[in-house]
């Protein structure tokens, strides 16, 4: 039973490029949460998804983030024309259902802006 | 504008003693509460949480107190273990916790041998 599964692990773009960061849930699983970790913060809520919708994306920069979660595949998390102040860790959870107490969490993508 | 406050960035007790981390707020919307351990380069890892129709929640040596007139919330670790050195995070929700999480900034603790 693989956990939430995240990829890459560690990831590098020049400025101007697009990172596309993905988010396997654990099976079963048709929630999905994106949350940003700027150093020496906490985790800072994105975006809900569930299959096909977007739920909530109150904490999603207006421009240059987007996010889906299609039927098949994984939940993309993409960010266009990056930043040096996009470096950060990018951390997806998922549930069975709306509640963040049975929310797992992946190991993170770390992307950093050079 | 932090709505989920750890005032304590690190916090250094000794194996078998008491950990106690603790975490402010300052939405009074906000109504569950969860606790999370992150070890260096993993995810968290929920650890316990709290309604606030409670004021004390307890699962094995985790214990979370709820003080809601004083928007105050304390974890409580009996005894502590080495490996229980990690990072905790408090988080807070609205909606029964079926929405996004409000993160604090964490506590680093540390148990000494």
């Amino acid at each position: 039973n693989a956990g939430v599964m995240q990829n890459p692990r560690h990831l590098v773009r020049r400025r101007g490029q697009e990172a596309r960061l993905r988010c396997s849930p654990m099976k079963g699983h048709s929630h999905v949460y994106w949350y940003r970790q700027l150093p020496e913060e906490g985790l800072k809520f994105m975006v809900y998804l569930q299959k096909e919708n977007i739920i909530d994306e109150s904490g999603m920069p207006k421009e240059r983030f987007s996010a889906e979660f299609p039927k098949e595949g994984p939940s993309i998390l993409r960010i266009q024309q990056v930043v040096r102040g996009d470096s950060a860790a990018y951390f997806c959870a998922s549930s069975p259902n709306s509640a963040n107490t049975e929310a797992f969490f992946g190991q993170g993508t770390r992307l950093t802006v050079v | 504008d932090q709505q989920v406050k750890q005032n304590s960035p690190s916090l250094s007790v000794q194996e078998g003693r008491i950990s106690i981390l603790n975490c402010d707020y300052t939405n009074s919307m906000f109504d569950y509460f969860l606790w999370y351990k992150k070890y260096p380069a993993e995810g968290p890892t929920f650890l316990i949480s709290i309604s606030s129709i409670k004021d004390k929640n307890e699962d094995g040596r985790f214990t979370v107190f709820l003080n809601k007139s004083a928007k105050h919330l304390s974890l409580h670790i009996v005894p502590s273990q080495p490996g229980d050195s990690a990072v905790y995070f408090c988080a807070a929700s609205g909606m029964g916790g079926a929405d996004g999480l409000t993160f604090g900034k964490g506590t680093h603790l540390i148990i000494q041998p």
